[in-house]
């Protein structure tokens, strides 16, 4: 299995809403990632976890809050979002023994309204 | 931090012949150098790769070349066919705390006329 799945594939939401973006890999890959990707633009890395712990945090708001509840999954927690947080956000994972292929997940299309 | 930089930023070429994308970066540590495939919609899909004890690797039509001495390695795909239209992205990998990050370049957008 060298599938990285990320749900919801499509997502709206309203300023004042929560919503969480789910990722899942089952490669036993420990490093995970999340990145942001506006159109027309290269994917921007926001947060990387190694064993399950944050390890860089890109300095992005707030807002955004990642969860790595265990080794397979990652979570990306979303509250009080802005219109230009609209974007693809790409989950990712890789082993740790690297640098090694970051296998990417099919991106959740996030729209705030 | 690193510099990752891409050219050409959109190439346009007939179906058959050959197109060549460049990048160049700053950190001279840098060992591992992807390219990835995205086509529009779709996910970032490594097409090829090559660490920095070779200096060429070829896949079929894909080929990855690599001068660590001038910091650049290129993209050649031979024989180009309308499904080789895409964006494609170099990426460099920074150590960082334990683990690495990945920086992408600008991205290419090739574009294979039939």
């Amino acid at each position: 299995d060298t599938e990285v799945t990320q749900t919801p594939k499509h997502l709206v939401m309203g300023m004042t809403n929560k919503k969480s973006l789910k990722c899942e890999q089952h490669m036993g890959h420990r490093a995970m990632y999340w990145y942001k990707q506006k159109a027309k633009k290269p994917p921007e890395l926001m947060f990387v976890y190694s064993y399950e712990k944050l390890s860089i945090n890109e300095s992005v708001p707030s807002r955004f809050s990642p969860e790595c509840p265990n080794s397979s999954l990652l979570n990306l927690h979303l509250h009080a979002l802005q219109p230009e947080d609209s974007a693809l956000y790409l989950c990712a994972s890789s082993q740790l023994q690297g640098p090694q292929e970051a296998f990417f997940g099919q991106g959740t299309r996030l729209t705030v309204v | 931090g690193e510099n990752v930089e891409q050219h050409p930023s959109t190439l346009s070429v007939q179906e058959g012949d050959s197109a060549v994308i460049k990048c160049t970066y700053s950190d001279s540590a840098s060992n591992y150098f992807p390219w990835y495939k995205q086509e529009l919609g779709k996910r970032p899909q490594l097409i090829i790769d090559i660490r920095s004890n070779v200096g060429e690797k070829k896949d079929q039509r894909i080929a990855v070349t690599l001068n660590k001495t001038a910091k650049h390695f290129s993209l050649h795909i031979t024989e180009t066919q309308p499904e080789d239209s895409a964006v494609y992205f170099c990426a460099v990998p920074l150590q960082f705390s334990g683990t690495y990050k990945y920086i992408f370049g600008t991205g290419t957008r090739l574009k294979v006329l039939a």
